[in-house]
């Protein structure tokens, strides 16, 4: 798992409220990176670091901030969580060229 | 739109059997072109990859065929077995310090039969 903890592994929030998700890495790697996977999406690029306070936007950041404060932590926010928010996020790194995923983070919004 | 299209959606093979999973992408400046094996309730893992100055890479029973003019790209399993019954992703990136901004095909799950 490369070191990546994401945090919380389930969650169940009311549509409106603000959701941050949490992701923890050990190995001190410098690109960090949120996906959110969709039955007949694959994973889509939310927003991705390459470095402390140094973000961009992905394919789909409508609706979603990051931060990045310290190196081994990359927070994912859902200011105002929508129905169409409900997924499973991912958080990975990148080691040696190449992609490695946490375990996930599904999300319910009702 | 869809730079990355995976087909098929799913995929039923014997045990012994070759599954085969193609992908075709629209983005000639692509220069990573990995696959993901996703079990249920896990991340994705990456299983191969290639670039395209290589026509075919192999790391055990798992190929990855590349054809550059034809944009397409695909993964053979070979001697398929029930513990490769899993969701496959190929996916795409551009620049060496970018393989981490991945663009994923729609995804197959292949169900091995014993």
């Amino acid at each position: 798992d490369a070191g990546i903890t994401q945090s919380p592994r389930h969650k169940v929030t009311e549509t409106g409220t603000p959701v941050t998700l949490r992701c923890h890495q050990t190995e001190n790697h410098r690109y960090m990176y949120w996906y959110r996977q969709d039955p007949g999406h694959g994973l889509r690029l939310i927003h991705y670091s390459y470095g402390v306070k140094d973000t961009d936007k992905g394919e789909v950041s409508d609706g979603y901030s990051v931060s990045r404060s310290k190196t081994e932590d990359f927070l994912l926010t859902l200011e105002s969580a929508t129905s169409s928010q409900t997924s499973v996020y991912f958080c990975a790194i990148t080691f040696e060229g190449r992609a490695f995923f946490g375990q996930g983070t599904r999300l319910t919004v009702v | 739109q869809q730079q990355v299209k995976q087909s098929p959606q799913s995929l039923i093979v014997q045990k012994g059997g070759i599954s085969i999973i193609n992908c075709a992408y629209e983005n000639t400046a692509f220069d990573y072109f990995p696959w993901y094996q996703q079990f249920p309730g896990k991340g994705p893992a990456l299983l191969i990859a290639i670039r395209p100055d290589v026509s075919e890479k192999k790391e055990g029973r798992f190929t990855i065929s590349f054809n550059k003019s034809a944009k397409q790209f695909s993964l053979h399993i070979m001697d398929s077995q029930p513990g490769d019954s899993a969701t496959y992703f190929c996916a795409a990136s551009r620049g060496s310090s970018n393989t981490g901004k991945l663009i994923f095909g729609q995804g197959t799950t292949l169900q091995v039969k014993p």
